[in-house]
C-alpha cells in the first residue's frame, strides 16, 4: 500500500527566510505523481506544486519549489522568501495511476507559521 | 481557484437527520471525488465517481452515499446522520483527457456537527 509521511507536524519561519517542509513516500510503482496542496485555515485547498516521477528536473513555481528524490523516495518543499500569506497546513499527496484507477493518498500535514 | 462549489459550508444539525452536501463543478470533469477530513487531520478518501452513473467507494469505509447522475454534481448523502459523521467534507474533480494533468481541484468543503 503506498503512504506518504509528513515528519514535521509544525514548522515556523521568519518573514522573508526559506524554509523546506519534508516529505517522504512509499511505493513499488514506477509511475506516479507528487502534489503539494495547501490549506488555509478556512479556506479553500489549492495545489502549490506537483512533480510527474518520469520527469528527473525539480518541478518550481515561483518562490515554491521540490526536491525530487525518486531514489530515496523523497519529496520536499521549499519556500523562499516566505510570506505571511503562505502560512497555512501544507499536505503532501502521492498519486498513482493504475489500470484507469487513481487514488490521491494524502500525508498528515505540516502546519506552518510565518512570524512577522 | 477552481470553480468547484459546495453548500452549505456548515451545517449542525441534529441526530437522526438525513441530509445531503452538494458539490457541483463547471470545469466539465469527469472525475469527483469526496473526501473526510478531521479537525487537523490529513484527507481519507471516501467515495469517487469516474463519470455519470459510476460511484465506487474510497478507501475510508463511511455510511454515506453518493449520486451521479449529471457530470457537474456529486452530492452525498447521510440518511441517519450520527455524532461520529461530524466533520469536514471536501469535493474535488479532476480531469481524464489524456494528456491533461490529473490534478485535483477541491472545493471550500462542509464542516458538518452532528448534535
Amino acid at each position: 500500500a503506498q503512504t506518504v509521511t509528513q515528519s514535521q507536524p509544525e514548522m515556523s519561519v521568519q518573514e522573508a527566510e526559506t524554509v523546506t517542509l519534508s516529505c517522504t513516500y512509499d511505493t513499488s510503482e514506477s509511475d506516479y505523481y507528487l502534489f503539494w496542496y495547501k490549506q488555509p485555515p478556512s479556506r479553500q485547498m489549492i495545489l502549490v506544486i506537483r512533480q510527474e516521477a518520469y520527469k528527473q528536473q525539480n518541478a518550481t513555481e515561483n518562490r515554491f519549489s521540490v526536491n525530487f528524490q525518486k531514489a530515496a523516495k523523497s519529496f520536499s518543499l521549499k519556500i523562499s522568501d516566505s510570506q505571511l500569506g503562505d502560512a497555512a497546513m501544507y499536505f503532501c499527496a502521492y498519486l498513482l495511476l493504475q489500470g484507469g484507477s487513481e487514488k490521491l493518498v494524502f500525508g498528515k500535514g505540516t502546519k506552518l507559521t510565518v512570524n512577522p | 481557484e477552481a470553480d468547484i462549489y459546495q453548500t452549505p459550508r456548515y451545517l449542525v444539525i441534529g441526530t437522526g437527520k438525513k441530509i445531503t452536501l452538494e458539490c457541483s463543478q463547471t470545469m466539465g470533469h469527469d472525475k469527483m471525488y469526496w473526501y473526510q477530513q478531521d479537525p487537523g487531520m490529513e484527507l481519507h478518501l471516501i467515495h469517487y465517481s469516474y463519470g455519470v452513473n459510476s460511484t465506487e467507494k474510497g478507501d475510508l469505509s463511511s455510511e454515506s452515499t453518493v449520486s451521479r447522475i449529471r457530470t457537474e454534481h456529486f452530492p452525498l448523502t447521510l440518511e441517519s446522520a450520527r455524532p461520529s459523521h461530524t466533520s469536514q467534507y471536501l469535493c474535488a474533480s479532476s480531469e481524464s483527457l489524456p494528456g491533461s494533468t490529473d490534478t485535483q481541484y477541491f472545493g471550500p468543503g462542509t464542516r458538518l456537527t452532528v448534535l
